[in-house]
């Protein structure tokens, strides 16, 4: 157990939703991470955030949005779900962005 | 940009043998973390070891050791002793240090998927 909870484990939707993914870093970690995983990209990252603020954004749509509450947790929302979003989505977390991460267990999204 | 390439999609060992899988990256930058993540079939990343640029010296972790060759761009992971429990995806990644946009964010291989026979 690396510490870093997600939620929902798994979640199915139809094309056209929008769905909210939640993350809660180990405690003491200001640094939030979110990653992609699919067949065809492989992983990929997608946005950091350090202690509140946006600090990197990746390979990340515009249909995908993601923040960070005061309370350290983050969200990652998806809109205008497409079939190709279908993928596993993790969130890391480290102390700072200089430092090692580590990992939740993933949202398994299936858009349908 | 910074790529990473594992250049072995599958492998398999016996178990109680030794296994080295390959990863090579290309970066201009000489302040940087490389990383060996694992994953098996409960897709659950797992970390498995770290190595800092700035160090000679190979990491090493239990059963798990590196071969870091930082001219030739080459970071290499050894699983000694293999067990069933070693079957999973393994992922070569890197880290940049050097402060901009890319700072701490992961960039991964493709993976390389390690079987463990008994």
């Amino acid at each position: 157990d690396s510490g870093v909870t997600q939620t929902p484990k798994h979640l199915i939707t139809a094309t056209g939703q929008r769905v909210t993914l939640r993350c809660s870093p180990r405690s003491g970690d200001l640094s939030v991470y979110w990653y992609q995983q699919s067949l065809d990209q492989g992983l990929q990252f997608l946005i950091q955030y350090y202690n509140g603020e946006e600090r990197a954004k990746g390979n990340i749509l515009e249909r995908f949005s993601a923040q960070q509450f005061p309370d350290l947790h983050s969200e990652l929302n998806l809109s205008s779900l497409e079939l190709g979003d279908s993928a596993l989505y993790f969130c890391a977390s480290s102390v700072e962005p200089r430092e090692t991460q580590y990992f939740g267990p993933g949202t398994r999204l299936l858009v349908l | 940009a910074q790529t990473v390439t594992q250049s072995q999609p599958e492998m398999s060992v016996q178990e109680a043998e030794t296994v080295t899988l390959s990863c090579t990256y290309d970066t201009s930058e000489n302040n940087y973390y490389l990383f060996w993540y694992k994953q098996p079939p409960s897709r659950q990343m797992i970390l498995v070891i770290r190595q800092e640029a700035y160090k000679q010296q190979n990491a090493t972790e239990n059963r798990f050791s590196v071969n870091f060759q930082k001219a030739a761009k080459s970071f290499s992971l050894k699983i000694s002793d293999s067990q069933l429990g070693d079957t999973a995806m393994y992922f070569c990644a890197f880290m940049t240090l050097a402060y901009g946009g890319s700072q701490g964010n992961l960039i991964f291989g493709k993976g390389t998927k390690l079987s463990v026979k008994p």
